[in-house]
């Protein structure tokens, strides 16, 4: 399975700064994911982070509020913009197995907590 | 868009005794169905996973049953145990792409 490592693992920003996320997978892959996990519900994606294009975004989510990187293969950031309280949440990156295109595995996850 | 269900949003069993968690599905061109356990504080882990073109899978304690024309897929745990307390999310795809989770299962093993 592929081994993929995110930072910071958890942060405490005032509201209206930024945030950006680090994911880091050991293996190249195609398509990376970035989902959030509000505290105790299930996990929303918020865009595929394509390599060489533009990501995309699912419904409710905006390049504006969370502009996403994907300078190669092994590599992506999200940011986090112009934060509020109801950004605190769990931010989660995953990818694809090489060897099993299906299978997704996730990144541990990077808490952010919004005062 | 996809939209999955889950059920029971929790389920407390007694040690040794199964556990059947169901999930649907709304779009019949879905063929990809994973189940995450995580634990508190942890990502999730895949545990199983099945494709539309069977209608069972089992790896040991841990089962998956699909139904295409029903859209609805269960994952089973027998003999369950302690260490299997977690949340259970099922998830739906689309030729292997971005998955669409299920409102999560939270499981508790009594011993």
């Amino acid at each position: 399975s592929a081994v993929i490592s995110q930072k910071p693992s958890r942060d405490i920003c005032q509201r209206g700064t930024s945030l950006t996320i680090q994911c880091q997978v050991d293996s190249q892959v195609t398509m990376m994911f970035w989902y959030r996990q509000q505290p105790g519900q299930s996990l929303t994606l918020i865009a595929t982070a394509n390599q060489g294009s533009e990501a995309t975004y699912e419904s409710g989510f905006v390049i504006d509020k969370f502009p996403i990187s994907r300078p190669n293969l092994t590599f992506s950031t999200l940011t986090v913009s112009n934060l509020s309280p109801e950004d605190s949440s769990i931010y989660l990156c995953s990818s694809k197995s090489g060897r099993n295109s299906g299978t997704q595995y996730f990144g541990p996850g990077t808490r952010l907590l919004v005062l | 868009g996809e939209n999955v269900e889950q059920h029971p949003s929790t389920l407390s069993v007694q040690e040794g005794d199964s556990a059947v968690i169901k999930c649907t599905y709304s779009d019949s061109a879905s063929n990809y169905f994973p189940w995450y356990k995580q634990e508190l504080g942890k990502r999730p882990q895949l545990i199983i996973d099945i494709r539309s073109n069977v209608g069972e899978k089992k790896d040991q304690r841990i089962a998956v049953t699909l139904n295409k024309t029903a859209k609805h897929f269960s994952l089973h745990i027998t003999e369950t145990q302690p260490e299997d307390s977690a949340v259970y999310f099922c998830a739906a795809s689309k030729n292997t792409d971005k998955l669409i989770f299920g409102t999560g299962t939270r499981l508790q093993v009594f011993p």
